[in-house]
């Protein structure tokens, strides 16, 4: 049981660049979570999905995209990427929303220059 | 140009001694809160939680204490031990989402 991985674990961008950051669960979850976390500071939702099919947007939605391809596998996607979303983004995936109890993922540290 | 971060409230303690972390939530409608650990270069792991119907819950070494007056948490560590240095965070629950505190450095001392 590996509980939420992520990959990759660093990443280095160019500006505008894209890239896909992978997550998947194998805790037979409902419900999984993008945070991003900058220095010194809590974790900011990005997007979450409630169940297979459904995605919402959190607090800091903007120049993200995101898939639910399966119960397994959600993933977060910069366009075009930019210095300001340089952050540690992770994972985490909930049972059911009456339980809030987060698995996190172990992160991916992104640079964008 | 590079961005400086924030400066974590930091709290400092002897091994052995207890610790306390506090955390002021800012919605009164949150039903749930959680206090996390996230080590060093490491994803956050849960503690312990309690539900907004309670106002004090123990588990291994940890207490979390609630005061829904005036949205104060509360998480004590007894006989804090090396391996709790990290950083805390609590989180509360509003309408599903879960909304992240800044976090507190517990330093501990050998």
């Amino acid at each position: 049981n590996a509980g939420v991985t992520q990959t990759p674990k660093f990443q280095v961008l160019k500006t505008g660049q894209s890239m896909t950051l992978q997550c998947a669960q194998d805790m037979n979850h409902n419900s999984m979570y993008w945070y991003r976390q900058d220095p010194g500071m809590g974790l900011r939702l990005i997007y979450y999905s409630a169940s297979e099919g459904t995605t919402d947007k959190g607090e800091v939605p903007n120049g993200y995209n995101v898939s639910r391809l399966n119960k397994r596998e959600f993933s977060l996607r910069l366009e075009s990427a930019a210095p300001s979303q340089t952050s540690v983004y992770f994972c985490a995936s909930i049972r059911t929303r009456s339980s809030y109890e987060q698995y996190f993922g172990p992160g991916t540290r992104l640079t964008v220059t | 140009g590079e961005s400086v971060g924030l400066h974590l409230p930091t709290l400092s303690v002897q091994e052995g001694d207890n610790s306390i972390i506090n955390c002021a939530y800012s919605n009164s409608a949150s039903d749930y809160f959680i206090w996390y650990k996230q080590e060093s270069g490491k994803g956050p792991q849960f503690i312990i939680d309690i539900r907004s119907n309670m106002d004090k819950r123990q588990g291994q070494r940890v207490t979390v204490l609630l005061n829904k007056t005036v949205k104060h948490l509360s998480l004590q560590i007894a006989a804090t031990q090396p391996g709790d240095s990290a950083v805390y965070f609590c989180a509360e629950n509003l309408a599903g989402k879960l909304i992240f505190g800044q976090g507190t450095e517990l330093s501990v001392k050998p």
